[in-house]
C-alpha cells in the first residue's frame, strides 16, 4: 500500500518568513494530493490540493509543488502569520473509486510573533 | 455547509467494555471513514464505507468493527475495549466522486482505563 513521510515534525518560524513541509510518497499510482491543517483543538480542514497533471498549484499565500519523478511535494507558505499556527498533513491517494487517502504524520508549525 | 457530528466529544470506559461511537453527516454523501489520531502518527484510517452497509478496512482495522445501516450514518465499535485503544477518533465524510474534499467531525477523545 502507499506510505507517506512527512517533514520535518516540528517548524518553528519568524512571522512574516516563509515555510516549507515537504512530503514523499511510495505508490507510482497516486495522483491526488491534498493538504489539511489543523489547529489547536479543531477538526482538520482541506487547505489546498494538487493533481497529477499539474506541478505548481498557487492560492494566495500558499503554494504546493509536485514532483511525479521523484515523488515528492511539497507545501510553501510565504509572508506567515501567527494564524498560520497549526498541525499540517499531507496526503496522497490513486483514484479507484472509493477516495481513501493515505496521510503523513503531520507537522506542528508554530509562527513566533 | 457541510456538517459532520460525533456523538461524544469526551469518553471514559473500562477496559472490556463495548464502545459505540457514531458520526452523523448531513450532506447526503456517499463515503464516509474513521481514523484516529495519535501524536507522531499522523491520521490513521481504521475503516471506510463507500455505500449502505458496505465497508472496506483501512490500514488499522484490528480490535474495530463498523456499521453503516444508514447513508448518514457511520458508526464505529470496539467490541472489547482495551487501553491501546485510548485516541482521538476522527470521522470524516466524501462525496464519493474522484478526489473530493473530505469533512472531518469534531472528533471524540477516547480513554480506556
Amino acid at each position: 500500500g502507499e506510505n507517506v513521510e512527512q517533514h520535518p515534525s516540528t517548524l518553528s518560524v519568524q512571522e512574516g518568513d516563509s515555510a516549507v513541509i515537504k512530503c514523499t510518497y511510495s505508490d507510482s499510482a497516486s495522483n491526488y494530493f491534498p493538504w489539511y491543517k489543523q489547529e489547536l483543538g479543531k477538526r482538520p480542514q482541506l487547505i489546498i490540493d494538487i493533481r497529477s497533471n499539474v506541478g505548481e498549484k498557487k492560492d494566495q499565500r500558499i503554494a504546493v509543488t509536485l514532483n511525479k519523478t521523484a515523488k515528492h511535494f511539497s507545501l510553501h507558505i510565504t509572508e506567515t502569520q501567527p494564524e498560520d499556527s497549526a498541525v499540517y498533513f499531507c496526503a496522497a491517494s490513486a483514484y479507484f473509486g472509493n477516495e481513501k487517502l493515505t496521510f503523513g504524520t503531520g507537522t506542528r508549525l508554530t509562527i513566533i510573533p | 455547509d457541510v456538517k459532520v457530528t460525533q456523538s461524544s466529544r469526551y469518553l471514559v470506559k473500562r477496559t472490556g467494555e463495548k464502545v459505540f461511537l457514531e458520526c452523523v453527516q448531513d450532506m447526503d454523501h456517499e463515503n464516509m471513514f474513521w481514523y484516529r489520531q495519535d501524536p507522531g502518527l499522523g491520521l490513521r484510517l481504521i475503516y471506510f464505507s463507500y455505500d449502505v452497509k458496505m465497508k472496506e478496512k483501512g490500514d488499522i482495522p484490528e480490535g474495530y468493527s463498523v456499521s453503516r445501516e444508514k447513508k448518514e450514518r457511520f458508526s464505529l465499535i470496539l467490541e472489547s475495549a482495551s487501553t491501546n485503544q485510548t485516541s482521538m477518533y476522527l470521522c470524516a465524510s466524501g462525496t464519493g466522486r474522484a478526489q473530493e474534499t473530505q469533512y472531518f467531525g469534531p472528533g471524540t477523545r477516547l480513554l480506556v482505563l
